[in-house]
């Protein structure tokens, strides 16, 4: 199956450092990546949907400027948290696009998630 | 937006019996509904999704179903072991390629 690889699983910064986290599709092209922010025992929230070559687009809510995403190529998507602050400790994940038979339609497209990095800002 | 609604937000059963959650969603123009089930700290997994035009989907002692009309779909899960406890996340989009909206999850725990 397609395989999304996100480093690092965890971290653990001082406040007002900056982190980046990167996600990889290994075997497939990921034109479309979607960052995921998950607070402990609660859902996982969209924070922002990256297209390769173009600026991503946040939901509402998510400050840009302190979320720095970055879709530079086809398989390599990175998110920043900049100035980071104890609020901002959770579990970040991403999901790629792809498919699983090399062809893509709507419909045998499906959402590959990484394995999730674990922000702790001190 | 979409707005998707789970329950219960926490399922506690015995071993053997069978586990039912139910989510509802508000957008009409969603057609894709995947389940994923989550254990801590790890990613989510799907385990079962259905498209729009189909009613009931089942896949061992998984099934889904869908009522397009009443916008709202179930998880069955039947015959539950202690392997099935974790936390089950419902979802929602346009397409199975696009941005999920996930309910707030449900934590299954199966007793022996």
């Amino acid at each position: 199956g397609a395989v999304v690889s996100q480093h690092p699983s965890w971290v653990i910064c001082k406040s007002g450092t900056s982190v980046k986290i990167e996600c990889r599709s290994l075997d497939f092209q990921a034109t479309t990546m979607f960052w995921y922010r998950q607070f402990p025992k609660q859902s996982l929230m969209l924070m922002a949907t990256s297209n390769e070559g173009s600026k991503a687009t946040y939901e509402q809510g998510v400050e840009k400027d302190k979320f720095l995403i970055n879709h530079a190529s086809l398989t390599l998507s990175t998110l920043t948290v900049t100035s980071a602050h104890p609020e901002d400790s959770s579990f970040y994940i991403c999901s790629a696009r792809g498919s699983l038979s090399g062809r893509s339609s709507p419909t045998n497209e499906k959402l590959f998630f990484g394995s999730g990095t674990q922000l702790s800002v001190l | 937006g979409e707005n998707v609604e789970q329950h219960p937000s926490t399922l506690s059963v015995q071993e053997g019996d069978s586990a039912v959650i139910k989510c509802t969603y508000s957008d009409s123009a969603s057609n894709y509904f995947p389940w994923y089930k989550q254990e801590l700290g790890k990613r989510p997994q799907l385990i079962i999704d259905i498209r729009s035009n189909v009613g009931e989907k089942k896949d061992q002692r998984i099934a889904v179903t869908l009522n397009k009309t009443a916008k709202h779909f179930s998880l069955h899960i039947t015959e539950t072991q202690p392997e099935d406890s974790a936390v089950y996340f419902c979802a929602a989009s346009i397409n199975s390629g696009y941005a999920l909206n996930f309910g707030k999850g449900t934590s299954l725990l199966v007793t022996p």
